[in-house]
């Protein structure tokens, strides 16, 4: 099993429409989540970490977290054309020298 | 600005040399990161440094050697250059303490030839 799965997608969503991006992980000491988002050719950018069990908001964006089911997910409202992008979940480990362990990221389309 | 730079952006070079790319962060940050971005765009540590000690080494081949002269750098130099050492190259750069996020440098695109 690998230690944090997501769908690698292409999810395609109309313009307007809510994208929901999940990721699960395997190790249960896992403390921090972080979704960093992708663009071709470019570098990770973070976009929203969580900590504690519940929802998280950030402007469109809603990171939520279940550690009883070691789920994570990312919705984004309102999408946009400039949400395409891949998504990437990243795990922490508690006193895993900082070692962030990723998905292989779920590519994301908004269509026009 | 404060970020992390990396250098070269691209460096295409013939299989057997050796190369060397460099790391800088002007954020305060006392942890620095290589990841490896393979053609699939899995995106995998390779080594962390904090305060210029090695802390994570994953298994990466012998050929791969990190240095960190200081807390604000972290070069990765590359002995025997193979085909498969074709990627982008990431350094990254964060606090140790606390629930941190690490930022990430623009990329080094590795081609060899």
């Amino acid at each position: 099993q690998k230690e944090v799965e997501q769908n690698s997608g292409p999810l395609s969503v109309p313009e307007g429409a809510i994208a929901s991006l999940n990721c699960t992980y395997s190790d249960r000491v896992s403390q921090s989540f972080f979704w960093y988002r992708q663009y071709s050719g470019k570098s990770p950018e973070l976009i929203m970490s969580i900590y504690s069990n519940g929802d998280k908001e950030d402007g469109r964006f809603t990171a939520q977290l279940n550690k009883a089911s070691q789920y994570v997910s990312l919705l984004i409202r309102d999408s946009q054309p400039s949400d395409s992008a891949t998504y990437l979940c990243a795990v922490r480990l508690t006193g895993g020298g900082n070692k962030l362990t990723f998905g292989t990221g779920t590519q994301l389309k908004v269509e026009l | 600005d404060t970020a992390v730079s990396q250098t070269p952006k691209y460096l295409v070079t013939q299989m057997g040399n050796d190369k060397s790319i460099k790391c800088e962060q002007n954020l305060g940050h006392d942890t620095m990161y290589w990841y490896k971005q393979d053609s699939k765009k899995f995106l995998k540590i390779m080594f962390s440094y904090n305060n210029k000690e090695l802390i994570i080494n994953e298994t990466v081949p012998n050929r791969f050697s990190p240095k960190s002269p200081d807390k604000a750098h972290l070069n990765l130099h590359i002995n025997s250059l193979e085909l498969g050492d074709s990627a982008v190259y990431f350094c990254a750069s964060s606090q140790e303490q606390g629930h941190q996020p690490q930022h990430f440098g623009d990329g080094t695109r590795l081609s060899i030839l």
